[in-house]
């Protein structure tokens, strides 16, 4: 079974621009998530979406968004880059079936720098 | 409210010896608390995860150990070898937002041969 796949692996943008990641869950899981990893913040959540919908919103500017479709792939926007965005975005998916615990599995990460 | 509080930040360990890593919460509507343990270039994999009604998980070297009333729960890794040498990360999530988890700061783990 393949794992969450995420592309691109790495980009570099300039401050002003907007950028596209794209996640690809495993085969049968609908539920995406979105994380922020820094060394200064950690892993910080940024979204999920489960069969198409937004359940669940991090503490984020609303430059960062994104968008889940019918196939579950998921993809995030980051609008007006600023520097302090650039970090490792990782996402995770899981079955997510209501109120049933499932596990996430990370993708490798797509690793942002903003110049 | 929302935070996990892990400690310590970084640790060394000679080869065959324990890691313990520590972590605390306040949300009492946390119900479900994995480990993942991330190399660099890497996204994070799960290792193992508790549920608030056992006190302690065990899954080959490592080992949850939980504590309810105290908001706490660690990580034991015994016999630890130097390919554990890693970025060891506990969170929590509760029922109504399984989706989203809550991370630890993180703990670098070295193992010294």
């Amino acid at each position: 079974k393949a794992g969450v796949t995420q592309t691109p692996r790495y980009l570099i943008k300039t401050r002003g621009q907007q950028v596209t990641l794209s996640c690809s869950p495993i085969s049968g899981h609908r539920s995406v998530s979105w994380y922020q990893q820094t060394p200064g913040q950690g892993l910080q959540f940024l979204f999920e979406y489960f069969s198409e919908t937004q359940r669940n919103k991090g503490n984020f500017p609303g430059r960062f968004s994104g968008r889940q479709f019918s196939n579950s792939r998921s993809e995030m926007n980051v609008s007006t880059l600023e520097l302090g965005d650039s970090a490792l975005y990782l996402c995770a998916s899981s079955v997510g079936r209501d109120r049933v615990r499932t596990e996430a599995f990370f993708g490798q990460g797509t690793r942002l720098t903003v110049v | 409210q929302q935070q996990v509080k892990q400690s310590p930040q970084s640790l060394i360990v000679q080869k065959g010896g324990i890691s313990i890593i520590n972590c605390a919460y306040e949300n009492t509507a946390f119900d479900y608390f994995p480990w993942y343990q991330q190399f660099p270039g890497k996204g994070p994999a799960l290792l193992i995860a508790i549920r608030p009604d056992v006190s302690e998980k065990k899954e080959g070297r490592f080992t949850i150990s939980f504590n309810k009333s105290a908001k706490q729960f660690s990580l034991h890794i015994m016999d630890s070898q130097p390919g554990d040498s890693a970025t060891y990360f506990c969170a929590a999530s509760s029922s109504g937002n399984t989706g989203k988890l809550i991370f630890g700061q993180g703990t670098t783990l070295q193992v010294k041969p």
